[in-house]
């Protein structure tokens, strides 16, 4: 069964880093390509970042663009997001998802940007 | 950018049948996914490429998508279809996922 797991959420404080990683298992990870999609409390879905499958084509939210960095590392089943230059609204819960019709899901890992 | 709307909700009484829309523009030409999100859960693909159903879906769940609107259609539906439900896209010309801001199924 496919599984995507979501680590390194936390407390940061504004202008500070953070680095998430989502595991992949249960599929061929460098077949498909990934999405980072957030919640913030209460709110809708937000698509982040996308990554093709050999990291050939990435594409970011106008809201994270220049702060946030997608990359995967194939042979470890693993995609990132580093995120830098953080500001409150990008408290949320963070997703990966598998491919552009976001078939698989992470259980998410919270990020909360406050002082 | 490519805007999706949707209703923010729907009520429907059990036994009945939902039907939750999405308008873009020329949405018809693209392909359309629907996810259900419950309370404290991660979303889940219910409908993708317009009408198709993931494994394990039940065939309650419906989609189409025509012209300048998209609509998951639940038929028959129980108490425990209540969540919230997004539309998304893949816009090409702007290379962004865009998600509709979500609509909330009430059974009542």
């Amino acid at each position: 069964e496919a599984q995507l797991v979501e680590s390194g959420g936390g407390l940061v404080q504004p202008g500070g880093s953070l680095r998430l990683s989502c595991a992949a298992s249960g599929f061929t990870f460098s077949s498909y390509s990934m999405n980072w999609v957030r919640q913030a409390p209460g709110k809708g879905l937000e698509w982040v970042s996308y990554i093709s499958t050999s990291s050939s084509s990435i594409y970011y939210a106008d809201s994270v663009k220049g702060r946030f960095t997608i990359s995967r590392d194939n042979a470890k089943n693993s995609l990132y997001l580093q995120m830098n230059s953080l500001r409150a609204e990008d408290t949320a819960v963070y997703y990966c998802a598998r491919d552009l019709s976001l078939k698989v899901w992470g259980q998410g890992t919270l990020v909360t940007v406050s002082s | 950018s490519y805007v999706l709307t949707q209703p923010p909700s729907v009520s429907v009484a059990p036994g009945q049948t939902a039907r939750i829309t999405c308008g873009g523009n020329n949405i018809g030409s693209k392909s359309v996914h629907w996810y259900q999100q419950k309370p404290g859960q991660a979303p889940v693909l219910v409908v993708y490429d317009d009408s198709d159903r993931p494994s394990g879906i039940p065939e309650r769940f419906s989609g189409s998508n025509s012209g300048n609107t998209a609509t998951l259609t639940i038929s028959r539906v129980e108490a425990g279809d209540e969540a919230d439900y997004y539309c998304q896209v893949w816009d090409s010309s702007s290379a962004h996922v865009v998600f509709g801001g979500g609509t909330k199924l009430t059974v009542l």
